[in-house]
Parts: C-alpha cells; structure tokens; sequence
C-alpha cells in the first residue's frame, strides 16, 4: 500500500507570491491533516480535513486555507507568502482507527 | 489547552547506553498518547501508541507507559543502536466522546545522537 505523498517535496518562493502544495492520502483513509514544523515553533496544527469539510483548524491566520477533493486528496494553499512561512509542510492521513496518524515526507518551502 | 513537554536535547549516548526521554502532558479528559520519530529529511514515523491508563506500547525495543497519576509518557530503550540517531516527539491526541479528533499536539522533540 503506497504511503502518504506530498508533492513537491521542495519549493523555493519571494515574499507575497502564494503556494498550493498537495498531499496524497494512503488509500481508503478520509482525514487528511496538515501541520507546519519550524525550528522555533516545533510542530503546530493548520487544519484537518474529513469528507471535502475542513473538521479542526488551528490558530494560523486567513491566508493559510486547505481543501479536500471527494478522492480525499488535499491541498493547502498559502497566499501572500511571508519569510516566516518558510517550514516544513507536513501532511497526515488516518483510517478512522485507532487515532493514528501516518505522515508524509513533506513539503520544504522557503521563502526570500 | 492542551500540551506536551519533553525534555530538552540534544541528547547523546555510547551504542547500548540505556535511553530515557521524559514526556509529561496537559489534557483534559483521557488523551491517546504517542511518540513519533523523525529521520534526517523524513516525515514523521510513528514509533508506539497507548490509549488508556497504563498501556504500555512498545516496538522495535522502544516502551513507554501511560502514566494518568503522573501525566507521563516517558520513552525507554534498554540499548540503544547508531541507527536509532533521530528526533524523537511525545504527542496527545485528545479525547473525543463522538466522533474522531485527529488534531496531535507535539512536545519540541529531542535530538538523539547515538555514537558507535
């Protein structure tokens, strides 16, 4: 069974462009979760997204959004990038049980 | 809110030194608790989960046991290896009465360097 995959695994943006990066579930799994992780801040919580409906969201401002397609892919999309969104975006889907989570590689953005 | 504290890193051992990693949490209810690891240039992996008060989950040496009186998640490995040179997360995902809660709160994770 293939893994959770994000693509791309790297990108390279300037301040006040936007980004959309996606995220594959593993098969069958409905909840697709997307977190930031940055040396100072550690792993935070953006959103999670269950059935196309965004279920849980974090405390990131309005330009972070998220969408989920009826395939359960997702995508997060940044608009107005700021030097401090550069991170690792990492993605996360779950089967419903057992609560866990399986991530992906990630998606390395950098901002200048 | 919820949170987790772990202890600062980075932490580093001889092949077959005894691992501790401290783990203590906030959260209200009874949280299912878990410790993902995180390799060079990887996404996270998860290592061993408990659901309940006094679980002990274990995998590939690696044991920690839910510990409600103390609110402690402490991973343990009797010997570790050069391989096992990573960053290590305590997470909680908080109690859910109805449907499903999939949002993980993290610790600040370790950095665990194992020398030969």
């Amino acid at each position: 069974k293939a893994g959770v995959t994000q693509t791309p695994r790297y990108l390279i943006k300037t301040r006040g462009q936007q980004v959309t990066l996606s995220c594959s579930p593993i098969s069958g799994h409905r909840s697709v979760s997307w977190y930031q992780q940055t040396p100072g801040q550690g792993l935070q919580f953006l959103f999670e997204y269950f059935s196309e409906t965004q279920r849980n969201k974090g405390n990131f401002p309005g330009r972070f959004s998220g969408r989920q397609f009826s395939n359960s892919r997702s995508e997060m999309n940044v608009s107005t990038l700021e030097l401090g969104d550069s991170a690792l975006y990492l993605c996360a889907s779950t089967s419903g049980l057992g609560n866990i989570q399986y991530f992906g590689a990630g998606t390395r953005l950098s901002v200048l | 809110g919820n949170s987790v504290t772990q202890m600062e890193g980075p932490v580093t051992l001889s092949e077959e030194a005894f691992l501790t990693i401290n783990c203590t949490y906030t959260a209200t209810g009874y949280p299912s608790l878990f410790w993902y690891v995180q390799y060079p240039g990887e996404g996270l992996q998860l290592l061993l989960k408990a659901t309940k008060a006094d679980d002990k989950g274990s995998n590939k040496g690696f044991e920690a046991t839910y510990r409600k009186e103390t609110t402690s998640f402490h991973l343990e490995k009797g010997s570790v290896q050069v391989s096992d040179s990573a960053v290590y997360f305590c997470a909680l995902s908080p109690f859910n009465s109805g449907g499903s809660n999939y949002k993980l709160t993290f610790g600040k994770g370790t950095l665990l360097t194992v020398n030969p």
